[in-house]
């Protein structure tokens, strides 16, 4: 079945930017999407990519993917004490209609003031 | 426009006992899923809906959950009875046909005691 995997913590002096990293095994894979969950809230959708695209830019995040690996990340620029979260990746299948989302474990991103 | 609402935010109850978990999507949004996250592991698939239809209840774990959507517009999520293991997050999402942006909601947290 489909697995997703994330590290789960990483650690930024604000003002740095992150990267957080995430690797998937289906290769079908048609969309990957980056959630953030912020303490006691839902989840946020922040930027989801397609399959066919390498890179996609969104004012302070940058998503790049490599199909190839099977490599997702997200780069948040000049991060703020607002950043702190937990991010997770996530997936879904190519097949229409079948749109659930696999998740990663989530990674908890803490900023170093 | 408003966005996914659960209610309620917080159910403790006891084992054995029955819990209804509620879920209003986004008006117009003909999909509607439901996941899980039970202790800090990765947030699970549990099953989707197509209006009032059960697309996919793949991820469903047992026999004591039952999900509706009658009306195609709210669903439910009922427990029954409570088992230990259940004790989580029970996220609803929904998502508009054509899309792939699945919009969620803030959660209910399950404790069975």
């Amino acid at each position: 079945g489909e697995d997703v995997e994330q590290s789960l913590f990483l650690s930024v002096r604000e003002g740095d930017s992150s990267v957080i990293n995430c690797t998937y095994t289906d290769s079908s894979s048609t969309y990957l999407y980056w959630y953030k969950q912020e303490p006691g809230a839902g989840l946020q959708l922040l930027t989801y990519i397609f399959s066919n695209m390498d890179m996609k830019q969104d004012q302070r995040l940058t998503v790049l993917l490599n199909k190839k690996d099977k490599h997702l990340s997200l780069r948040i620029a000049d991060t703020q004490t607002g950043d702190s979260a937990i991010y997770f990746c996530a997936e879904s299948g190519s097949n229409f209609g079948n749109e659930k989302l696999t998740f990663g474990t989530g990674t908890r991103l803490t900023i170093i003031p | 426009e408003a966005g996914v609402t659960q209610f309620p935010s917080h159910s403790v109850i006891e084992k054995g006992q029955t819990v209804t978990l509620r879920c209003d999507p986004i008006s117009g949004h003909d999909n509607l899923y439901w996941y899980r996250r039970v202790m800090g592991k990765e947030i699970k698939f549990l099953l989707h809906f197509v209006k009032e239809s059960k697309q996919d209840e793949s991820g469903m774990p047992n026999n004591r959950f039952l999900a509706e959507r009658t009306g195609g517009t709210y669903s439910t999520l009922k427990v029954q009875p409570a088992e230990l293991e259940d004790s989580g997050v029970y996220f609803c999402a929904s998502r508009r046909q054509g899309s792939y942006e699945q919009y969620f909601g803030p959660g209910t947290r399950l404790t069975v005691t």
